[in-house]
Formats: structure tokens, sequence, C-alpha cells
């Protein structure tokens, strides 16, 4: 079945020190979608990637789709306290059902 | 505000009990779908509905497990003799296009 696999599961940075997620696929991605949970919260959508190599940014985040489609990443540059929470991709095959990753959890020091 | 609000936020079990949530998006969406989230995990896909038809269930949706949607509006997810296992956020979540915008989920905890 397909999988989604982040890493790290876990990244501690200093406020101001840049971050990066990155997220695999096991097979070819139609699309792939980025969330951000906040603790005790919900998933919330961040952007949705479809062509090849595509990027994409907002404010400080930079989001990329891999060429072969099974890879995406995400790098926030200069993080601050506000971004701290778990990072999850979740990617789509075809029409089915989105996948999620396993996360990438955020902690920044200020 | 995601439009979404679930049911109750919070539910305490004993082992062996029935449970039920209740999931209702403020507007209409075609589009409804369940999800199950352990501790430090992902949202895990239970079911779908388009309308009022359950369109496609997960494998992780044992014979306990059953979610109805009977006007097309609101969902509920009843799991019926609830084992510790079962202790998860439940999460609901309408689609706009390809983006889902999730409820705040409840917590179930199975003592």
């Amino acid at each position: 079945g397909q999988q989604v696999m982040q890493i790290p599961q876990y990244q501690h940075v200093q406020e101001g020190e840049d971050f990066t997620t990155y997220c695999n696929s096991s097979t070819t991605l139609s699309n792939i979608q980025w969330y951000k949970q906040r603790p005790g919260g919900h998933p919330v959508f961040l952007i949705q990637l479809v062509k090849s190599g595509e990027v994409k940014k907002q404010k400080r985040l930079t989001f990329q789709f891999g060429e072969a489609k099974k890879n995406s990443s995400l790098h926030i540059t200069a993080t601050q306290t506000t971004d701290v929470g778990t990072y999850f991709c979740a990617g789509r095959a075809g029409a089915n059902n989105l996948f999620f990753g396993t996360g990438t959890r955020l902690t920044v020091i200020p | 505000d995601t439009g979404v609000s679930q049911n109750p936020r919070h539910k305490i079990t004993k082992r062996g009990q029935n449970v039920t949530f209740r999931c209702d998006p403020i507007s209409e969406h075609n589009r409804l779908y369940w999800y199950r989230q352990t501790l430090g995990q992902g949202p895990e896909f239970l079911t779908y509905f388009q309308n009022e038809a359950q369109l496609e269930k997960s494998r992780l949706l044992s014979d306990r497990f059953s979610a109805e949607r009977p006007k097309g509006s609101f969902s509920t997810l009843e799991i019926q003799r609830t084992e510790q296992g079962d202790s998860a956020m439940y999460l609901c979540a309408i689609a706009v296009g390809e983006t889902q915008y999730f409820g705040p989920g409840t917590r179930l905890l199975v003592l």
C-alpha cells in the first residue's frame, strides 16, 4: 500500500534558524499537500503542489515538489515562535484519498 | 473557524461501551471524510462520503465501526464495544476542491 514518510520526526531550532522537513512517497503522486497542526489543534491546510518540480512560496515558507513527484520538502526561513507545530505532508495518487505522512514536530527555542 | 464542528470534543468511556461522534459542516459540502489520529502520528483515513453515499472505507474500519450521513449534511461515527486501542482523536473533514478542512476533532479515551 501507499506509504508517505517524513524526516526528521522532531526538530528543535533556535529562533531565527532555518528549518526543513522532507517527505517521501513509495508511489508517484498526482499531487501533494502540506498541513500544519498546532499543539492541541487540528490540521490546517497550507498549500497544494501539482506539477513536477513545482516550487511555491508563502512568505518565509518554501514548498517544493520533486521532479519524479515522489518527494517534497518544506523549508522555513528564519523561524519564529509562531512556527511551532507539526508539519504534515499528504499525498494523493490519482483519485485516491489523502495519505498523511508521519509528520515533523518543530520546536522553536526563543 | 473551519466551518466544521464536532461533538463531543472529549469522550471518556469504559471498554466495551458504545460511543457515537457527530460532525456538522456549517454549509453543504458534497464530500466528507473521517480520520483517526493517534499520538505522534498523522491522520489515518477511515471513510469517505459523497453526499449521503459512503463510497470508501479503510481496512482500519473494523466491523465495530459504522458511519452514516443520512441527509448528506451531518455525519455520525459509531464505535461499538470500544477497546483501549480505539483511544485516539477522531477528525472529520470536508473537502472544497482538493483542499480538506478539518474540524476540531473528538478525543476519545477508552479506559
